[in-house]
């Protein structure tokens, strides 16, 4: 089935420092990929959608100078959390699906992101 | 305003019995309905999907009902075993092609020996 592959599995850094989270595709193209932020015991959360080539398209309340998406190829987007501060310490989850119609959106092992 | 809604948030079920976990939503224009596994500090594995054509979708233990006039999904697990112990997490999306899909708040099941 469809692999989707997340990098870094965690991450621990200090306050004010830029963390960069990479989500690929391995045996598809995916024009378009999704990263979902989940906080302890809750649902998982769109923040944005990244699209190959173009800007992302971030949802209501998420900071797009805060989390920059970059969407370079087919197989890659990635995902930088500028200047992290304690409260964007998290769970981030990114998904692709293949470019067909009707086709399940396949999720990396996401990141925990810890900001002290 | 949550458009996807799963209100049993644990379920508990007995090895071999069927596991029914169940699944509300109020946006008429969910065309396309996924059910997801989770376990702590992973993503979510694609266990099953339903489009609205349908009412129904059997994969090996795992079955999909769709009713569309109540806008209720149900998610069967038959017959139960441990390894299926996770959180369980129905998803929607309005059109085919890489839509956004949102999601319920997740359901536990603990399935017991």
């Amino acid at each position: 089935g469809a692999v989707v592959s997340q990098h870094p599995s965690r991450v621990i850094c200090k306050s004010g420092t830029s963390v960069k989270i990479e989500c690929r595709s391995l045996d598809f193209q995916a024009t378009t990929m999704f990263w979902y932020r989940q906080f302890p015991k809750q649902s998982l959360m769109l923040m944005a959608t990244s699209n190959e080539g173009s800007k992302a398209t971030y949802e209501q309340g998420v900071e797009k100078d805060k989390f920059l998406i970059n969407h370079a190829s087919l197989t890659l987007s990635t995902l930088t959390v500028t200047s992290a501060h304690p409260e964007d310490s998290s769970f981030y989850i990114c998904s692709a699906s293949q470019d067909r119609f009707n086709q399940p959106q396949h999720f990396g092992d996401g990141t925990r992101l810890s900001i002290l | 305003d949550q458009q996807v809604k799963q209100n049993s948030p644990s379920l508990s079920v007995q090895e071999g019995r069927i596991s029914i976990l169940n699944c509300d939503y109020t946006n008429s224009m969910f065309d396309y309905f996924l059910w997801y596994k989770k376990y702590p500090a992973e993503g979510p594995t694609f266990l099953i999907s339903i489009s609205s054509i349908k009412d129904k979708n059997e994969d090996g233990r795992f079955t999909v009902f769709l009713n569309k006039s109540a806008k209720h999904l149900s998610l069967h697990i038959v017959p139960s075993q441990p390894g299926d112990s996770a959180v369980y997490f129905c998803a929607a999306s309005e059109a085919g092609t890489a839509s956004k899909l949102t999601f319920g708040t997740g359901t536990r099941l603990q399935v017991t020996l």
